[in-house]
């Protein structure tokens, strides 16, 4: 299995500035996902985050709002940039062990609020 | 693309009641597994059952237990001898292979209610 932690639990932001979401895994992993959960709905996947190279983004987001880092295997950042209301949501970072995908695990959770 | 449909916006059950949550789906892969996560006002995503697509026999754990239909493109899960601790948000969700390897696409969910 998997431990993750994530940076921060929650927030409280003004419009028009970002943040950064920070997911830690207690161990090397393949694949790390980023996932967003609007208020009252199910979770849609954000993007794929690359090892040493430019996420991987689902239709409907894009680097400049959504840009994503993975410097090693371990970690990874998720930032929501120039933010407005409709970004309040909680962003969820996920992963799936080497060579596995038999199942996927799930950190906390950010919930963002933007005023 | 994946599309994930299920149909029960909320359900509700009585405690030691056994209940049912549907989900269809619609896939183009030939090979993939099928997950059942739970989301408890914690917000932390659970694992409640996976199936894989190329096995006949549905998957069971303990009270947990799926009806998978992959020529319908169906995959329900049902709860047996329910408890306080299974009231939740339930999301379906394949997990295909092949361009879409590993990403989830999750259902819209059902808020399952279990009543003392």
């Amino acid at each position: 299995s998997a431990v993750i932690s994530q940076k921060p639990s929650r927030d409280i932001c003004q419009r028009g500035t970002s943040l950064t979401i920070q997911c830690q895994v207690d161990s090397q992993v393949t694949m790390m996902f980023w996932y967003r959960q609007q208020p009252g709905q199910s979770l849609t996947l954000i993007a794929t985050a690359n090892q040493g190279s430019e996420a991987t983004y689902e239709s409907g987001f894009v680097i400049d709002k959504f840009p994503i880092s993975r410097p090693n295997l371990t970690f990874s950042t998720l930032t929501v940039s120039n933010m407005s209301p409709e970004d309040s949501s909680i962003y969820l970072c996920s992963v799936t062990l080497s060579g596995r995908v038999d199942e996927q695990f799930f950190g906390p959770g950010t919930r963002l609020t933007v005023l | 693309a994946q599309t994930v449909t299920q149909s029960q916006p909320e359900m509700s059950v009585q405690e030691a009641e056994t209940v049912t949550l549907s989900c269809t789906y619609d896939t183009s892969e030939s090979d993939y597994y099928l997950f059942w996560y739970k989301q408890p006002p914690s917000r932390q995503m659970i694992l409640v059952i996976r199936q894989e697509a190329y096995k006949q026999q549905n998957a069971t754990e303990n009270r947990f237990s799926v009806n998978f239909q992959k020529a319908a493109k169906s995959f329900s899960l049902k709860i047996s001898d329910s408890q306080l601790g299974d009231a939740a948000m339930y999301f379906c969700a394949p997990n295909a292979g092949g361009t879409s390897y590993g990403k989830l696409t999750f259902g819209q969910g059902t808020i399952l209610t279990v009543h003392p």
